[in-house]
């Protein structure tokens, strides 16, 4: 089945480490999205990639870095610099960078920072 | 930039009855509307959208309304299911930009009572 896989689900680290979130997608999309979700509040954008080796900062980008150097592969690390990163965390792709082109959504990744 | 407004952020409703799901946005460009809902435990899946050329889009037991003079579009679920239980979230963009302008509502937790 084609999709998109975050791994894992769950994640504990202490404060002051950094943490790198998996995004795996086998659909052949060129573009690669990474969401937060916090309570209340709507999906709210981090990075976003339009093709392999390039990649732009979203709304939230602080704290954060991502890289691309595989199609299929756009992992997400969390610094000791984000201050609040616990945090639900979607890893989307597209076709293209269109709207045209849907948001297909991993099953996320639940980070808890204590 | 644009602001997406959500309402209610909770709904419960009696299997069988119908469910309202309305949204205003503020940037009068925007021409551009996804629904997803997120089902618990997963990513958001996109159910329908709309543009700004249609006032009405339906598909089965699902549409989506748009009033673009009042700037609010609605998401209306007829004939309720159980498996219609998650949290929607409703979206706004101008086409002509891409994925990253996106900009999500804050979601709302539907529930349906057996």
């Amino acid at each position: 089945d084609g999709g998109i896989t975050q791994s894992p689900k769950y994640l504990f680290r202490k404060e002051g480490q950094n943490v790198t979130l998996s995004c795996e997608q086998n659909l052949n999309h060129d573009a690669m999205y990474w969401y937060r979700q916090d309570p209340g509040q709507g999906l709210r954008l981090i990075y976003y990639s339009q093709i392999v080796n390039d990649f732009q900062k979203g709304d939230i980008a602080e704290g954060y870095s991502v890289s691309r150097e595989k199609k299929e592969s756009f992992p997400l690390t969390v610094t000791s610099a984000q201050k609040n990163p616990t945090a639900f965390y979607l890893c989307a792709s597209s076709i293209d960078l269109t709207v045209n082109s849907p948001l297909h959504f991993g099953n996320g990744t639940r980070l808890t920072v204590t | 930039g644009e602001n997406v407004e959500q309402h209610p952020s909770t709904l419960s409703v009696q299997e069988g009855d119908s469910a309202v799901i309305k949204c205003t946005y503020s940037d009068s460009a925007s021409n551009y509307f996804p629904w997803y809902k997120q089902e618990l435990g997963k990513g958001p899946q996109l159910i329908i959208d709309i543009r700004s050329n249609v006032g009405e889009k339906k598909d089965q037991r699902i549409a989506v309304t748009l009033n673009k003079t009042a700037k609010h579009f609605s998401l209306h679920i007829t004939e309720t299911q159980p498996e219609d239980s998650a949290v929607y979230f409703c979206a706004a963009s101008i086409s002509n930009f891409g994925n990253e302008k996106l900009t999500f509502g804050t979601g709302t937790r539907l529930t349906i009572i057996p």
